[in-house]
């Protein structure tokens, strides 16, 4: 049973738009939702997460935006730049150092 | 500071051997986790370690799959009789006492 479910599968924006990727999770138990930005041959590299007592986190161009009631949340990239291509996984995880619950993953590609 | 490390970078391996994964944590992070990629995929949790014990080794798929943290430092994930099937990322994460966990650049098995 896939507990995180991520769309779209790719992504292609033009540089300079906004680059949305979104993703729904099923355990009401989850209380720590984390992005993580993955380039080829390289690990995961932690990008940006949020907590379910607040509905927005922003970091630069990198903003959060959480849904509790519809159990949903997504990752925006304001001001995409080619450097941005990479594939991002959305992730979920309870209480305490628990293990991450991963989505499918998005590859997003920004064109120059 | 240096960041989680893993070793070998690559690995080859006929069908039937037995394989060692390497991981070295970020200093002073308590908590180990062993994940793993496939193509196209977002990591699946293997084994967490909280100190020297695994806390949490649902995601062992089958008994081949075996993972030590004698030191409560260094953790060795052991493949038994590798299959085919076992071609993969396999990704190793530490944290400290919250929720971040830091991924190292992940070992790629290649089971011929």
């Amino acid at each position: 049973q896939q507990q995180v479910k991520q769309s779209p599968q790719s992504l292609i924006v033009q540089k300079g738009g906004i680059s949305i990727i979104n993703c729904a999770y099923e355990n009401t138990a989850f209380d720590y939702f984390p992005w993580y930005q993955q380039f080829p041959g390289k690990g995961p590299a932690l990008l940006i997460a949020i907590r379910p007592d607040v509905s927005e986190k922003k970091e630069g161009r990198f903003t959060i935006s959480f849904n509790k009631s519809a159990k949903q949340f997504s990752l925006h990239i304001m001001d995409s730049q080619p450097g941005d291509s990479a594939t991002y996984f959305c992730a979920a995880s309870m209480e305490g150092a628990q293990k991450l619950v991963f989505g499918q993953g998005t590859r997003l590609t920004i064109n120059p | 500071g240096a960041g989680v490390s893993q070793t070998p970078s690559n690995k080859v391996t006929e069908k039937g051997k037995y394989v060692e994964l390497r991981c070295d944590p970020i200093s002073g992070h308590t908590a180990l986790y062993w994940y793993r990629q496939s193509l196209g995929q977002g990591p699946e949790f293997l084994i967490y370690f909280q100190g020297t014990g695994a806390a949490d080794d649902s995601g062992l798929p089958n008994d081949r799959f075996f993972a030590v943290r004698p030191e409560g430092s260094v953790s060795t994930l052991k493949i038994q009789r590798t299959e085919r099937g076992d071609s993969a990322v396999y990704l190793c994460a530490s944290s400290s006492q919250g929720n971040e966990q830091f991924f190292g650049p992940g070992t790629r098995l290649t089971v011929l």
